[in-house]
């Protein structure tokens, strides 16, 4: 089965600091990975995902991730982080002919300070 | 092109009460799934559809029903609401990209 980690509920950057949030998965199988973002009161929205091609993935808003298989994981980051980016993110993970078979982690709320 | 659309936005039910949340999408996407958001348990899935005819449970699907007859709607029946039935749900779809398009959620509470 598969499943996935996000370490940490609770992340606090300064703007302009550097933004890491962490996601472990674990599957038998080659995954398809995602990263979500969802502002209060909204639907999710994606930011990047990562399947199979290049190991580091740009997404919008300056975001990007790196797929590391060694380490199996899959940690967002970003360079500077801006006011705006204050959210919730979440790490998804599925496989090969399970298009409709997302599994989230926990999320990870992201407080930006000025 | 409205993507994926739900309704009703809210909704608040007596428990035993049944009820449906719509769910529809316009991108011609295969896949379509529904999930409940509870706070510190991100989203679990509850049912999913890899095309017309055809459906599947997911992590949660106690207490819920669905149904695909059309690769546009995809309804999610609740039963028998119990209070623990309470959350935010959302429907999403993708097609073979895998990359699931999410509706605006339906915030339910069972009283």
């Amino acid at each position: 089965a598969q499943s996935v980690t996000q370490l940490g509920s609770h992340v606090s950057v300064s703007e302009g600091a550097l933004v890491l949030l962490r996601c472990n998965y674990s599957s038998s199988v080659p995954p398809y990975l995602f990263w979500y973002v969802q502002y209060p009161n909204q639907g999710l929205q994606l930011l990047l995902k990562y399947t199979s091609a290049a190991t580091l993935v740009k997404g919008i808003n300056g975001f990007e991730a790196e797929f590391k298989k060694s380490e199996t994981s899959f940690h967002l980051t970003k360079p500077s982080a801006h006011m705006s980016d204050a959210a919730e993110y979440f790490c998804a993970v599925t496989r090969y002919n399970q298009g409709g078979k997302l599994i989230f982690g926990q999320g990870t709320e992201l407080s930006v300070k000025p | 092109n409205a993507g994926v659309t739900q309704t009703p936005k809210f909704q608040v039910l007596k428990t035993g009460q049944s009820m449906t949340l719509q769910c529809a999408q316009d991108m011609n996407h295969e896949y379509m799934s529904w999930y409940r958001q509870d706070p510190g348990m991100g989203l679990r899935l509850i049912h999913y559809s890899v095309g017309a005819g055809i459906t599947d449970q997911g992590e949660v699907p106690n207490g819920y029903n669905v149904s695909r007859s059309t690769t546009e709607d995809f309804p999610l029946r609740l039963l028998s609401a119990a209070p623990s039935q309470t959350s935010v749900y959302f429907c999403a779809s993708s097609g073979e990209t895998y990359e699931q398009y999410f509706g605006p959620g339906t915030r339910l509470t069972v009283t």
